[in-house]
């Protein structure tokens, strides 16, 4: 969608490295999800973020959101070969949208070892 | 817990046939939502439903897609005819509400539907 703009589209990383992926709205998010697609299967769900500010982690993976509620990034320390696949980042227009969530068309990540 | 269930896995067709894809939410979720991917559009929503009842269909791309939700375990997409430019991957996903600013959608492993 071009409503929800995803940095990089592919990244290519050496094993150890960090990195960030970012996802970028011109409108205010009502819910930002990001997920983890494998090549050839389906979403798994990393985290949700609600609040402006907010910032999750899991394991190695942390996202936040900014403060006015248009941009997250997912950040990746000390990436590791399973970390490789799709990250794609949606995100709810709220009743306006009439509760649709839209997604970005993803980050590729490749992990080197 | 089962997650969300989808059939069949890999459907191969002949354009103009009809294909029916078919889904099963996790227990409890009251909202179903129907997915495309594909390399150029990546994930489209087509249509979902609260309560069995569909609440918005503007996704769906024209009138050869349908889609119905009979029960609140039971959900299916039909594609009739089926052209080659429906080859996508499906995929459904069930949360608990529709408010989807509170609630995660949880995603099934998709349907890879090839139309030669």
């Amino acid at each position: 969608s071009q409503e929800l703009e995803q940095s990089p589209q592919s990244l290519i990383v050496q094993e150890g490295k960090n990195l960030t992926i970012n996802c970028t709205s011109s409108k205010t998010l009502y819910g930002l999800y990001w997920y983890k697609q494998k090549y050839g299967e389906g979403l798994i769900f990393l985290m949700m973020l609600q609040k402006g500010g907010e910032e999750k982690s899991h394991e190695k993976i942390t996202a936040k959101l900014d403060e006015k509620k248009q941009q997250s990034s997912l950040h990746i320390t000390a990436s590791q070969p399973s970390h490789a696949g799709i990250y794609l980042c949606g995100a709810a227009l709220g009743r306006t949208g009439g509760f649709k969530t839209i997604f970005g068309a993803g980050t590729r990540l490749f992990v080197k070892a | 817990d089962a997650g969300v269930i989808q059939s069949p896995r890999h459907e191969v067709t002949e354009m103009g046939q009809e294909v029916t894809l078919r889904c099963k939410p996790i227990s409890g979720h009251n909202s179903l939502f129907w997915y495309r991917q594909t390399m150029m559009r990546g994930l489209e929503l087509l249509i979902y439903f609260n309560n069995n009842v569909p609440i918005d269909d503007s996704g769906m791309p024209e009138d050869r897609f349908s889609a119905k939700m009979p029960n609140a375990s039971f959900s299916t997409l039909k594609i009739q005819p089926s052209e080659p430019r429906d080859s996508a991957v499906y995929f459904c996903a069930s949360s608990r509400e529709l408010a989807p600013s509170t609630d995660t959608q949880y995603f099934g492993p998709g349907t890879r539907l090839t139309v030669l």
